[in-house]
């Protein structure tokens, strides 16, 4: 699986727009870009994958350039309920196990 | 009811002693996982398994067993309990070779070696 690279923490205000980048230099022609979140004291869950280009849906996009060696989450108009770790992970679609790195912890603040 | 589940939620053992955590499943997947997470730290994976007669080690299986006793069923084992085995640890589950947005994990076991 291609290592991933993000930043340790970030920390924003209510209703701005939060980007998370990601590094994934050695991604592979068949990786997906997948991100996953975990709250405090819960198991991480999906909250949107791709692979190339840009994919949106209820909670958040994903940009990804045309080299796919990088990628940004953005989370549109941050409550405090999205205070969270977010997860990177690169790998092929079908793969056996989700290997993950420390994340980036979004604290948001009032 | 969680379609995963695990017991107990908190945990405090003593040093060298014996510790099952167990998950259990309503989804139906055949692949079970168990992962630890320790404070800032990422999930890293201890042991997975694909079906009832498959067991595999992940990163960090020394001083771990696990037994998967039904499709549903699959319970991490700590045969002597030390306190760097104080963490998190998550029960995961998936379908067979699952795109990565096919994971369920549980609430998670808060366990203290004292």
């Amino acid at each position: 699986l291609a290592k991933t690279t993000q930043p340790i923490s970030m920390d924003s205000y209510e209703g701005q727009e939060v980007n998370i980048t990601c590094s994934h230099n050695n991604i592979a022609t068949n990786d997906y870009i997948t991100w996953y979140q975990q709250f405090p004291s819960q198991g991480p869950r999906f909250i949107i994958q791709g692979y190339k280009t840009k994919v949106t849906n209820e909670v958040a996009s994903l940009f990804i350039p045309a080299d796919r060696k990088s990628s940004t989450l953005s989370l549109p108009r941050v409550s405090l309920s999205d205070t969270a770790v977010y997860y990177c992970l690169v790998g092929p679609s079908g793969t056996d196990k989700l290997i993950f790195g420390t994340g980036t912890r979004l604290q948001v603040f009032p | 009811d969680a379609d995963v589940t695990q017991t107990p939620r908190n945990r405090i053992t003593k040093t060298g002693k014996r510790i099952m955590l167990e998950c259990s499943q309503t989804k139906g997947h055949d692949r079970m996982y168990w992962y630890r997470q320790d404070p800032g730290l990422g999930l890293r994976l201890i042991y997975y398994s694909f079906d009832v007669k498959d067991i595999n080690k992940g990163e960090i299986s020394d001083g771990y067993s696990v037994s998967r006793q039904a499709q549903a069923k699959f319970s991490l084992s700590l045969e002597s309990a030390i306190p760097n085995q104080t963490a998190l640890y998550f029960c995961a589950t998936s379908e067979s070779s699952t795109a990565f947005y096919g994971y369920t994990f549980g609430s998670g076991t808060r366990l203290t070696v004292v």
